[in-house]
């Protein structure tokens, strides 16, 4: 089955302590990206990645990292979690970061930074 | 002025009825145009894709474009109760960069 897996999916934290949220697909898909969700902002997007090794910030990339070692694998760092990083995650990916292209969304990381 | 508008809603339409949703753009080298949905606290599900101007449809969901007036629309037929959810309007600019509008809450009432 085609798919975006995120990893953990609810995730509750303290101030200070790095977390990985993993995001692996299986459709072999270039573009992968990393977004946030809050009440009233909607979808941002932290940061994405065009092919392995290729990555950019987008628009709310301040306190987080990601790496694309492998092309199924995209997965965001928080080096000092704050409280403001309290959100909806969403992985998402596509063929490739074209016009037409559909991006698809892993199931969200609920993370609570207390 | 945000570059992807969406009334945030509810829009509250009877079991039954049509349910048109709305979403207006700024940027005018847009090239694709989206419409997602999304139940609470679940991910984004994609529900039609436009890329010409005009109308498309895929059952009870009609897509219309109006590129010069920079203006997308989702129409839903024969409103069911499990339609109600947050419909996410998304557009892919001349940057190829995909922006979401905050969404419109839609209540469909039995």
């Amino acid at each position: 089955e085609a798919q975006v897996t995120q990893n953990p999916r609810y995730l509750i934290t303290v101030t200070g302590k790095k977390l990985t949220v993993t995001c692996s697909q299986n459709m072999n898909h270039e573009y992968m990206s990393w977004y946030r969700q809050d009440p009233g902002l909607g979808l941002r997007q932290i940061y994405y990645s065009m092919n392995v090794e290729v990555t950019d910030k987008g628009d709310v990339p301040e306190g987080y990292k990601v790496s694309r070692k492998e092309k199924r694998n995209f997965p965001l760092i928080l080096e000092s979690p704050s409280p403001n990083q309290t959100s909806l995650y969403f992985c998402a990916s596509s063929l490739g970061g074209f016009a037409k292209n559909i991006q698809y969304f892993g199931a969200g990381t609920r993370l609570s930074v207390l | 002025q945000k570059e992807v508008e969406q009334n945030s809603g509810p829009l509250s339409v009877p079991e039954g009825a049509i349910a048109s949703l709305n979403c207006t753009y700024s940027d005018r080298g847009s090239q694709s145009f989206f419409w997602y949905r999304q139940y609470s606290g679940k991910s984004p599900e994609l529900i039609m894709f436009i890329y010409s101007n005009g109308d498309k449809e895929d059952g009870r969901f009609t897509a219309q474009l109006n590129k010069a007036s920079q203006y997308v629309s989702l129409l839903i037929r024969d409103s069911q109760p499990s339609d109600s959810a947050t419909y996410l309007c998304a557009v892919r600019g001349a940057t190829n960069k995909l922006i979401f509008g905050t969404g419109t809450l839609l209540a469909v009432q039995p």
